[in-house]
């Protein structure tokens, strides 16, 4: 069955430091994938796209990096602030405009 | 440019009453998905809407339902409503043109079903 991966457990990281969160899959053949920030009570927000035949993107001090080999897309939060505090979320190309969401991991940075 | 905007942002219906959620997208933008967040299940695709035509659906059962105006603008319905039906409803945008492209969400419909 199909399955999209990302850890339950919240990740608690001091001030600073570099947070980095992994989404796997199972049989799923994206074409791209994208990491989404939300906040509580609010709508997912896009952060940053990479397609399957890119190895990583970078944004101001985000980085994913995307390994079709190993179904899985590491995401690095680097210098993290307590305003990064917010579950993030993978989610997978999966047919035409339709995405396939893990259910998030929860950072919270601690100053 | 104006967001996407979803109304109402809560409600509270009885079991087997029926739903029904507005979306605007963002202006230009020609695609709507829906999608079903719960703690469980975390979010799940619903349906996707082009141009009033419905191109994507999910695993849900007929209940669900949805349909996009010459506007872009959708609503999406629930019949008969169950208490498992109790998420927050999320609508995304996006231009439509492309696949590989960032889906503008709103801030959810809050539905509780008592």
């Amino acid at each position: 069955s199909q399955k999209i991966e990302q850890n339950s457990e919240a990740l608690n990281i001091q001030e600073g430091k570099t947070a980095t969160l992994t989404c796997n899959y199972t049989n799923y053949s994206p074409a791209y994938l994208q990491w989404y920030r939300q906040d509580p009570g609010r709508g997912p927000v896009f952060l940053l796209l990479i397609r399957e035949n890119e190895k990583e993107k970078r944004k101001e001090r985000l980085k994913v990096t995307f390994d079709t080999t190993l179904k899985q897309s590491l995401f690095h939060i680097t210098a993290s602030q307590p305003a990064d505090s917010a579950t993030y979320l993978c989610a997978l190309e999966h047919g035409n405009n339709r995405l396939a969401f893990g259910k998030g991991n929860q950072v919270v940075v601690i100053p | 440019k104006a967001g996407v905007t979803q109304t109402p942002r809560y409600l509270i219906k009885t079991r087997g009453q029926q739903v029904t959620l507005s979306c605007s997208p963002i202006s230009g933008h020609r695609s709507v998905s829906w999608y079903q967040q719960t703690p469980g299940q975390g979010l799940q695709f619903l349906f996707e809407y082009f141009s009033e035509t419905q191109r994507n659906k999910g695993n849900f059962p007929g209940r669900f339902s949805g349909r996009q105006f010459s506007n872009s603008r959708s609503e999406m319905n629930v019949s008969t409503l169950e208490l498992g039906d109790s998420a927050l409803y999320l609508c995304a945008s996006s231009p439509g043109q492309g696949t590989n492209t960032e889906a503008f969400f709103g801030q959810g419909t809050r539905l509780t079903v008592v």
